[in-house]
């Protein structure tokens, strides 16, 4: 059965804290993603990256880094854990697209982080 | 830019009636459109998706969507709901011309609660 990986299921941080999420798929997925989960906001994407060494920002990138030296793995990382970062995070991975009907748009999440900046 | 919207931030029905979650959706180009469930304590499976052909999607677990692009939208739907459909429903879209990267886009999510 495929799987991602998301090290911890909760997490209690205090604010200045340096903290690493950790994320690892077994899929051989190129793609692998960073999403946190807040109410009311539903899913915004922070940093993706489609190959080793790679990344790009999302769309809330701020107050957030990432490293993906591996493959299979993708971390995210809060450089000075902030109270407006508590929130649930996840991870999600996919294979390189396709074409057409071909084209393979499916993520594949993990159980997700939840992480507590007091 | 593209973006979703989930205008019911929950959805009540009894067991055994027809359910409909709405979702719209605004991109600039053609899009790809998505179903994802998020059952309690869980990340997000697949349920569905729109890539292109028949308008009509079927997917997991019995639910379907239906494309309907005058309307800009893909509400998802089952003809008899179950207690164990009780979950977080997201939708999602991505502009086609966005280019090789996934960057998907998530509504807000509504909660379904089917009612024994």
């Amino acid at each position: 059965d495929v799987k991602v990986t998301q090290s911890s299921r909760y997490l209690v941080k205090r604010t200045g804290e340096k903290v690493f999420l950790e994320c690892v798929q077994d899929m051989d997925h190129e793609n692998m993603f960073w999403y946190r989960q807040d109410p009311g906001l539903g899913l915004r994407l922070i940093y993706f990256s489609y190959d080793v060494k790679m990344k790009e920002k999302g769309d809330i990138p701020e107050g957030y880094s990432v490293s993906r030296e591996k493959k299979e793995r993708f971390s995210l990382i809060l450089e000075s854990a902030s109270t407006n970062q508590t929130s649930m995070y996840l991870c999600a991975s996919s294979s390189r697209l396709g074409t057409g009907q071909a084209t393979n748009e499916k993520l594949f999440f993990g159980s997700g982080t939840q992480l507590s900046v007091l | 830019a593209q973006s979703v919207a989930q205008p019911e931030d929950q959805v009540n029905v009894a067991e055994g009636n027809p359910l409909t979650v709405k979702c719209t959706y605004s991109v600039s180009g053609n899009p790809y459109l998505f179903w994802y469930v998020q059952y309690p304590n869980r990340g997000l499976q697949f349920l569905l998706k729109y890539i292109t052909g028949d308008n009509l999607v079927k997917g997991s677990y019995g639910f379907e969507a239906e494309f309907n692009k005058s309307q800009t939208s893909f509400h998802l739907k089952k003809p008899s709901a179950l207690v164990s459909d009780s979950a977080l429903y997201f939708c999602a879209v991505r502009d086609r011309n966005s280019g090789g990267y996934q960057k998907v886009t998530f509504g807000t999510g509504t909660k379904l609660q089917v009612i024994p």
